[in-house]
């Protein structure tokens, strides 16, 4: 299975702040990486899909890079609705795995 | 608008069988091409794969680990998915997702989830 570790597994910032996570791959998964919002009681929500396009809708505060095996998300401007829990997964092959998750909290 | 509608929590004795359904609305369940995948969340593990299902042909793919017990069906006539899950252990005990995609895209559209508890 490919491994996907995320980096830090908790952050806490502030209103205004820029962040930045990191997921890394076991092996080279090109650009099948995805990054997904998660809310306590909700389902996930994709923010980025393929590395770096951001999903319809999601705000351009949010951005993807990387390739290959080492990938970031980066949210500049921290507003209090950003503050949640942050997770990568491949789509490179089977089965599909995620990230631990990264939780972004209040400082 | 484009949703995927879960039913509601169950609780299990360990050893039963549990069956989770995840109706489609607000998009073409066969004649597009999304996959329906279906993943499950727990404390311990996080978010974990278990499979897909091609809604246009019925086809599957399982994650290695759930592969002697899952079995992934489909109902065009009601553009409902179902996940089976057999022989249920407290370490089945977690909130089972569906979710949709397009071919290796993310995840774009998720249920709200369905909590098993598995007691």
């Amino acid at each position: 299975d490919i491994q996907m570790t995320q980096s830090p597994s908790s952050l806490s910032a502030s209103v205004g702040d820029r962040v930045t996570i990191t997921c890394r791959a076991s092996q080279n998964i090109r650009n099948y990486l995805h990054w997904y919002q998660q809310k306590p009681g909700q389902a996930p929500k994709l923010l980025i899909n393929s590395a770096s396009t951001l999903q319809s809708g999601v705000s351009s505060r949010v951005t993807g890079s990387g390739s290959g095996t080492d990938f970031t998300l980066t949210i500049s401007s921290l507003q209090p609705e950003d503050f949640a829990t942050y997770f990568c997964q491949q789509s490179y092959g089977t089965p599909y795995t995620f990230g631990q998750g990264t939780k972004l909290e209040i400082k | 608008q484009v949703q995927l509608l879960q039913s509601g929590a169950e609780v299990k004795k360990p050893g039963a069988s549990v069956k989770v359904s995840c109706e489609a609305s607000g998009y073409s369940f066969t004649s597009s091409d999304y996959y329906i995948h279906w993943v499950r969340q727990t404390p311990g593990l996080g978010l974990e794969w278990m499979g897909w299902i091609r809604p246009k042909t019925g086809g599957t793919n399982f994650a290695p680990r759930f592969l002697d017990r899952v079995t992934m069906t489909r109902d065009t006539s009601i553009n409902t998915a179902y996940m089976d899950l057999r022989r249920l252990t407290s370490d089945d005990t977690a909130i089972y997702y569906c979710a949709r995609a397009d071919g290796r895209d993310g995840f774009d559209i998720w249920g709200h989830g369905k909590m098993v508890t598995v007691s």
